[in-house]
């Protein structure tokens, strides 16, 4: 079955302490994004990747890393979490820009940070 | 930086009545725009898409929306709401490098019996 996964998809920890997102897709996209949904706000972009080893920044990329390692992996570090990153994250994957295609998203990721 | 507009933040309509939710968009070149919806506790899925074909675009479950440049709007309709299409929308748009990307605020359709 074609899917994007995400883990843990729930998640609290306290301020300060690093973590990370896992993402993974089995479509072989090219493209991948995260996302961060905040209620009143919709959803903002945090990072995007193109390819392999090719990452750019979104719409809100403080406090945020990510690595594109393999194609299939798209993971989402948090070096030093602070209270105002606790959101919702999606991954997202497609064959192009995310501007351009379909987006298949993952089942999201409740993150609390205390 | 491109943004949409979303209109009212919560849309309540009776079942079998029309659905329309409002996207504005912020352009001076018209961009790629689409609709996505959440159901609760998942995550979104592509309704439909404007890509500079058809300015009427007809997604799934019954949904279409029409792109009018003149309005620069993207409204989304539906003729017959279903209690199953009570969720999110959200309208986005693509960025000038059609790497961006950018959602609106969302509007929660809520359908009564």
């Amino acid at each position: 079955e074609a899917q994007v996964t995400q883990n843990p998809r729930y998640l609290i920890t306290v301020t300060g302490k690093k973590l990370t997102v896992t993402c993974s897709q089995n479509m072989n996209h090219e493209y991948m994004s995260w996302y961060r949904q905040d209620p009143g706000l919709g959803l903002r972009q945090i990072y995007y990747s193109m390819n392999v080893e090719v990452t750019d920044k979104g719409d809100v990329p403080e406090g945020y890393k990510v690595s594109r390692k393999e194609k299939r992996n798209f993971p989402l570090i948090l070096e030093s979490p602070s209270p105002n990153q606790t959101s919702l994250y999606f991954c997202a994957s497609s064959w192009r820009a995310a501007g351009t295609d379909t987006q298949y998203f993952g089942p999201g990721t409740r993150l609390t940070v205390l | 930086a491109q943004s949409v507009t979303q209109l009212g933040s919560h849309v309540s309509v009776s079942e079998g009545a029309l659905v329309l939710l409002r996207c504005n968009y912020s352009s001076s070149v018209p961009p790629y725009l689409f609709w996505y919806v959440q159901y609760p506790n998942q995550g979104l899925q592509l309704l439909l898409k404007y890509t500079s074909a058809a300015t009427l675009v007809k997604g799934i479950n019954g949904f279409e929306a029409e792109f009018k440049k003149s309005e620069t709007s993207f409204h989304l309709t539906k003729p017959s709401a279903h209690m199953s299409d009570a969720a999110e929308y959200f309208c986005a748009v693509s960025g000038y490098n059609f790497n961006k990307f950018y959602f609106g605020s969302g509007t929660k359709l809520n359908v009564k019996p």
